[in-house]
């Protein structure tokens, strides 16, 4: 399967630990975005990352929230002293083409469902 | 007002039916316009990508847009229960952050 690999897939935490959610992307694809979709609302943008770089974070919130992407490994998108609130789908996409030349092919993961008790 | 804005629905069809969906936005420099499909649990995956205004047809799909009014449409022909799913629009400026409308679902009843 050379699809968009998440993990993991459902995840419960309790308020105040650290949730860690793993994004590889598909093969030869070298952009990465994370998305947070929670019941009934459309998914919001959180980061636009290339190996080693974030490109825009203009929708991760500025505290608690990391991200990265490595050189080496799948990308991570990090959730620090998690609240209630933090409860939601997390999807990852990957794309072989950055800005400009990108035609709206965002390959999506299946997700990862967060509970936060 | 939201950036993007869609029907939530649920929208329920007789199976064979045409089924219209849509998006208004607000942000006049949306270049590019996506309509995603979403089953229930997983990813979306992309449907119909347009470029500016006009029409594109693939199949059952045709994807409409028009910039002057901020509207694009999604027409599926020949809809099946296979097609049941929430339907996502989604657009952008440069083609980087994607801003996408809330969903409509839709069942297709056989």
């Amino acid at each position: 399967n050379a699809g968009v690999m998440q993990n993991p897939r459902h995840l419960v935490r309790r308020r105040g630990q650290e949730a860690r959610l793993r994004c590889s992307p598909m093969k030869g694809h070298s952009h990465v975005y994370w998305y947070r979709q929670l019941p009934e609302e459309g998914l919001k943008f959180m980061v636009y990352l290339q190996k080693e770089n974030i490109i825009d974070e203009s929708g991760m919130p500025k505290e608690r929230f990391s991200a990265e992407f490595p050189k080496e490994g799948p990308s991570i998108l990090r959730i620090q002293q998690v609240v209630r609130g933090d409860s939601a789908a997390y999807f990852c996409a990957s794309s072989p083409r950055g800005v400009l030349a990108n035609t709206g092919e965002l390959f999506f993961g299946e997700g990862s469902r967060l509970t936060v008790l | 007002q939201k950036e993007v804005e869609q029907d939530p629905g649920p929208l329920s069809v007789p199976e064979g039916a045409i089924v219209s969906l849509n998006c208004t936005y607000s942000n006049s420099a949306f270049q590019y316009f996506m309509w995603y499909r979403q089953y229930s649990r997983k990813g979306p995956e992309l449907l119909m990508y347009t470029y500016s205004s006009g029409n594109k047809e693939d199949g059952r799909f045709t994807a409409q847009v028009d910039k002057s009014s901020k509207y694009i449409s999604l027409f599926i022909r020949d809809s099946q229960p296979s097609d049941s799913a929430t339907y996502l629009c989604a657009m952008s400026v440069y083609g980087q952050n994607f801003v996408f409308g809330p969903g409509t679902r839709l069942s297709v009843l056989p």
